[in-house]
């Protein structure tokens, strides 16, 4: 069974620059994280998917970050403009279960410095 | 602040000694897991308790949930080299999974 892709596995760009990642789940699975994880810390949850529907963003700077998922599979999160301190990487996850419950299967991540 | 404490933040240790890790909230959870995160990977799940005061064993790996679903510890046995890792504990609460900055564990031969 293929696991989560992701990609880009590394992107640099220049502050006030724009980016995209994109994340296709494991074949099924309903739910889909997007998290964010700053070098030495945990991972913070930017917006959760249930299928094509956004179930929680609030931990999401809607001012520069959005995301989608059309059709309820693949998903992109976008930042633009892009600051130093956006500086992380970010990984997609998704799961099987119902949101809240359940295995969370993640990508390896890709790795944005904003220089 | 974090929802989830985790301590202590670094741990590093010689190959067979014993150690435990530490997941602290003032919240419930509905349920808890425990992740193991190398460098370059994301996240792998190594179990999931939901049951207050729930005990699990993976091998030399065992995992407490407290009584009142608001904390957990792992413990490892004789700890290996390939035990070192970024450990991450994450909490379900209203249909969120949040994650602890984590403990990072080094394990010297």
């Amino acid at each position: 069974e293929a696991g989560v892709a992701q990609s880009p596995r590394y992107k640099i760009i220049e502050k006030r620059q724009s980016v995209a990642f994109w994340c296709n789940p494991i074949s099924g699975h309903a739910t889909l994280y997007w998290y964010q994880q700053i070098l030495g810390q945990g991972p913070k949850l930017l917006i959760q998917f249930q299928n094509n529907g956004v179930v929680d963003d609030s931990q999401l700077p809607k001012d520069r970050f959005s995301a989608e998922r059309l059709k309820g599979v693949d998903s992109t999160l976008k930042i633009q403009p892009a600051k130093l301190e956006d500086s992380a990487v970010y990984l997609c996850a998704s799961s099987p279960d119902r949101v809240g419950t359940g295995e969370l299967f993640f990508g390896e991540g890709s790795r944005l410095t904003v220089l | 602040t974090q929802l989830l404490e985790q301590s202590p933040q670094f741990l590093s240790i010689q190959e067979g000694e014993n150690l435990t890790v530490y997941c602290n909230s003032s919240s419930v959870f509905s349920s808890l897991q425990w992740y193991r995160q190398e460098p370059g990977e994301g996240p792998v799940l190594l179990v999931t308790v939901v049951t207050g005061g729930e005990v699990k064993k993976l091998k030399r790996l065992t995992f407490q949930f407290g009584d009142a679903r608001k904390d957990s510890s792992l413990h490892i046995t004789a700890a290996q080299p390939g035990d070192t890792g970024l450990y991450l504990c994450a909490g379900a609460k209203n249909n969120d999974m949040r994650f602890g900055a984590g403990t990072r564990l080094t394990v010297k031969p």
